[in-house]
């Protein structure tokens, strides 16, 4: 079965600092790959996807994600938070003729002032 | 401007009661979803449809229901055979098919039962 692990739920990052969040994922087909962001009390947005073309993607808000097969991971990375970047972040895979998206857990950003 | 809307944004549903979580979206996309979100649990899939007509579980299908007779609209009733009901449930659609699409989202039905 395909899914994806996002390890440690909550995520304290200084503001300033490095935003770093692992996803890996588990499949044996190539994957399309997703970062989402929720705030509070509200639906999923799109930060940024993979579907196959370049492996480093770049999204909203200064995000990017680098797919990396060997490691079977599509860690999510920010030079440096921001207050507004407190929200919840969501990897999520889907493959070619399947619509269905697996999500991970979720990481929740904290970022210190 | 395009996008899905999910009505009523609180719900309070009484014991042994059913109630249905309306979703409408305009940007005639093909395949919609539900899910439902707890506090540590990510999302997880109700029932999916990729075509109006037509519509498959997902993982926690029990104790709910949905039709999709119209392209724009996937309501999901939440039966009173659904032991735990209160989460945060969203909506969401794809465009096609073929699993590259962005998924949107509504802004999510929080349904508490008292």
């Amino acid at each position: 079965a395909q899914s994806v692990t996002q390890l440690g739920s909550h995520v304290s990052v200084s503001e300033g600092a490095l935003v770093l969040l692992r996803c890996n994922y588990s499949s044996s087909v190539p994957p399309y790959l997703f970062w989402y962001v929720q705030y509070p009390n509200q639906g999923l947005q799109l930060l940024l996807k993979y579907t196959s073309a370049a492996t480093l993607v770049k999204g909203i808000n200064g995000f990017e994600a680098e797919f990396k097969k060997s490691e079977t991971s599509f860690h999510l990375t920010k030079p440096s938070a921001h207050m507004s970047d407190a929200a919840e972040y969501f990897c999520a895979v889907s493959f070619y003729g399947n619509n269905r998206l697996a999500f991970g857990k979720g990481n929740q950003v904290v970022v210190i002032p | 401007d395009g996008g899905i809307t999910q009505s009523p944004k609180y719900l309070f549903r009484k014991e042994g009661q059913n109630v249905t979580l309306s979703c409408e979206q305009n940007l005639n996309h093909d395949a919609m979803y539900w899910y439902r979100q707890d506090p540590g649990q990510g999302l997880r899939l109700i029932y999916y449809s990729q075509i109006v007509n037509d519509f498959q579980k997902g993982d926690i299908a029990e104790g709910y229901s949905v039709s999709r007779e119209k392209k724009e609209s996937f309501p999901l009733t939440v039966t009173s055979a659904q032991k735990n009901p209160t989460a945060f449930y969203l909506c969401a659609s794809t465009e096609g098919r073929q699993g590259a699409g962005e998924a949107f989202f509504g802004q999510g039905t929080r349904l508490t039962v008292v």
